[in-house]
């Protein structure tokens, strides 16, 4: 099993620019979840997904938007990056609740010039 | 806002020594866990604390969740290189999402 994977590992965005992060997911899971980590911020939740079909926002979802077409991918969007998106990006999914055990892509690291 | 705060923030030992992690918070929890994130790849899971009072030991890695259930620690013995990483704490909370803590940094020189 890959578990959870994430594409691309790296990018470079101009100010204006728009692109879509995939992750995927080969364990069936239910649960998924895009965060972003800063310095000093530890990991902060952007958009969630209980299951196919469904999304709803997490504690910071400005300037970003979500789809779970399908169950095991979840794609994360920015319509029109800024400096302040400049972060690292993770997936993670879980089987159930958002108390079960989060299991983490390798993250993408997103530099918005 | 359920916020989680560790401390210390940063660390640096020699291998061998021993230290203490701490999460706390003013609300309670239902659970508690605990990551380890080495440079570049996501977080590991350690560990789950679901009772008040509860000790888990995990080789040279003793994690506590406190009685009230506010609070946690995270204890290792003879630090190794190996141990370095960023270590962070999340807790489910009323929302049942999980709210990590700000982490701290691990360094075990050799």
């Amino acid at each position: 099993n890959a578990g959870v994977t994430q594409t691309p590992k790296f990018r470079v965005l101009k100010t204006g620019q728009s692109m879509t992060l995939l992750c995927a997911q080969d364990m069936n899971h239910e649960y998924m979840y895009w965060y972003r980590q800063d310095p000093g911020m530890g990991l902060r939740l952007i958009h969630y997904s209980v299951g196919e079909g469904t999304t709803a926002k997490g504690e910071v979802p400005d300037g970003y938007n979500v789809s779970r077409l399908k169950k095991q991918n979840f794609l994360l969007g920015l319509e029109s990056a800024a400096p302040s998106q400049t972060s690292v990006y993770f997936c993670a999914s879980s089987y159930v609740t958002s108390g079960d055990t989060q299991y983490f892509g390798p993250g993408t690291r997103l530099t918005v010039l | 806002t359920q916020l989680l705060e560790q401390s210390p923030q940063f660390l640096s030992i020699q291998e061998g020594e021993n230290l203490t992690v701490y999460c706390n918070s003013s609300s309670v929890f239902s659970s508690l866990q605990w990551y380890r994130q080495e440079p570049g790849e996501g977080p590991v899971l350690l560990v789950t604390v679901v009772t008040g009072g509860e000790v888990k030991k995990l080789k040279r890695l003793t994690f506590q969740f406190g009685d009230a259930r506010k609070d946690s620690s995270l204890h290792i013995t003879a630090a190794q290189p190996g141990d370095t990483g960023l270590y962070l704490c999340a807790a489910a909370g009323a929302t049942n999402k999980l709210i990590f803590g700000t982490g701290t940094l691990l360094a075990v020189q050799p």
